[in-house]
């Protein structure tokens, strides 16, 4: 298909674990975000790439969350020494540039992340 | 810090109603503003994105306003149909900045 693509699009996992979320956005995007949704906080922006760099991760809510970009294409978000309140679903979008360009941003589906 | 309300959290109404959807937003500095509905477990889909130098645009039974100045944007959705039912959620994009700042969302309901 021609649009974002996540996965896992569910993950179930114990507190303590790390998990790794996968983004693939829509070919030619250089620019790409990182969403979190959750119940009482709505949605929260998490991090942004342009190309393989992020200019923007201010809205990493602890040093347990990284992401990473390669080749201008793949994210991966990882979450270490999962917690409860890491629960939510994580959405990431693409767009054909960032820099203020004032494109749309195109979101996937998302993937849903619970902690037991 | 900009903040961005949506007005009324939920709405149900009976097919083929005209309706609209409210957004306000505490810092008038935006560089757009896009309007998006999410279908239950789903991502978000873009229905428009209004410049801030636009005062309105279109898309088929869609129509988006932005008073920048008052803060506000409204969704006015017409001849509503049971596929229209969604959470419509809005969110500002401000100056020099990538990041989307989103609404509190309209759970929107239209039984037919």
């Amino acid at each position: 298909g021609a649009g974002v693509s996540q996965s896992p699009s569910n993950k179930v996992t114990e507190k303590g674990k790390d998990v790794e979320l996968r983004c693939d956005p829509i070919s030619g995007h250089t620019a790409l975000y990182w969403y979190r949704q959750s119940l009482g906080q709505g949605l929260e922006f998490l991090i942004y790439f342009q190309g393989n760099s992020a200019p923007d991760k201010s809205g990493l809510p602890s040093d347990r969350f990284s992401a990473e970009r390669t080749g201008g294409s793949v994210s991966t978000l990882t979450i270490q020494r999962t917690q409860q309140e890491d629960s939510a679903v994580y959405l990431c979008a693409s767009s054909v540039v960032g820099g203020g360009g004032g494109q749309p941003q195109h979101f996937g589906d998302g993937t849903r992340l619970s902690i037991l | 810090k900009q903040e961005v309300t949506q007005i009324p959290a939920a709405l149900s109404v009976p097919e083929g109603e005209n309706l609209v959807l409210n957004c306000s937003f505490t810092d008038s500095a935006i560089y757009n503003l896009q309007w998006f509905r999410q279908d239950p477990g789903k991502g978000l889909t873009s229905l428009l994105l209004i410049q801030s130098s636009q005062r309105e645009q279109t898309s088929g039974r869609l129509n988006a306003s932005l008073d920048k100045s008052s803060g506000r944007s409204t969704l006015y959705i017409a001849a509503s149909q049971p596929g229209d039912s969604a959470t419509y959620l809005c969110a500002v994009r401000l100056w020099n900045t990538d990041k989307l700042i989103f609404g509190t969302g309209t759970r929107l309901q239209v039984f037919p």
